[in-house]
């Protein structure tokens, strides 16, 4: 498509109930990043894909957050067990790569999720 | 590793008025400096960029910014601002790296005021 499409739009999920997010790049790009951000607050960063490659998870709040890119296209990110800290917009953002001319970030319009 | 910091959570200003975001940045290192705007119930959007050359960068509707290394700042300016321009603005920066995150400061919201 002709930018990043993230999916569902918006997400309620019960305290204890697990979810996923999805995040559809633009096609060809190579580098993916998940960001959070939580209300009147900037993103903070999640985690990061080069390819299928997870290159950096430093981010994850918890070991209940997961993320995969399993065929170095559309990326998912877990939350198990959610509380309601987790409730939060999630950004997915790609770039076709770090070149020198580079950072051409595309981000989604995010997944906000409420945990009740 | 690298912080910024956005002074003003909120500037209020009438339409056509000259406006100025503030930013700061802190890095032991050489960084890219960014400013995003995202506007109501949209992602993010590049505004602009500094990577190198000119400290002085320019966006297509009118904004500017001023790297400034000994100040270790990165201010946003626009001389004459529209309603259009109501959103949320957003310094952040980078390393030079590859496989390097972008840090975003908590935001600055632009309200405009006819």
């Amino acid at each position: 498509g002709a930018g990043v499409s993230q999916s569902p739009r918006y997400k309620v999920a019960k305290r204890g109930q697990d979810v996923a997010l999805r995040c559809d790049p633009i096609s060809g790009h190579v580098s993916l990043f998940w960001y959070q951000q939580a209300l009147g607050q900037g993103p903070e960063f999640l985690t990061y894909f080069q390819n299928e490659a997870q290159l950096d998870k430093s981010g994850l709040p918890s070991d209940r957050f997961f993320a995969e890119r399993p065929e170095g296209s559309v990326s998912t990110l877990k939350i198990q067990r959610t509380q309601q800290e987790d409730s939060a917009v999630y950004l997915c953002a790609s770039s076709l790569n770090r070149d020198r001319e580079g950072y051409g970030y595309t981000f989604g319009s995010g997944t906000r999720l409420t945990v009740v | 590793a690298q912080s910024v910091t956005q002074l003003d959570s909120q500037v209020p200003v009438f339409e056509e008025a000259p406006v100025e975001l503030r930013c700061n940045y802190s890095s032991s290192v050489s960084v890219y400096l960014f400013w995003y705007v995202q506007y109501p119930n949209q992602g993010l959007q590049l505004l602009l960029k500094y990577l190198s050359g000119s400290t002085l960068v320019e966006s297509i509707n009118g904004f500017e910014a001023e790297f400034n290394k000994s100040q270790t700042s990165f201010h946003l300016r626009k001389p004459s601002v529209h309603i259009s321009d109501t959103a949320e603005y957003f310094c952040a920066v980078t390393r030079y790296s590859s496989a390097s995150k972008i840090i975003f400061g908590s935001g600055t919201r632009l309200s405009i005021r006819p």
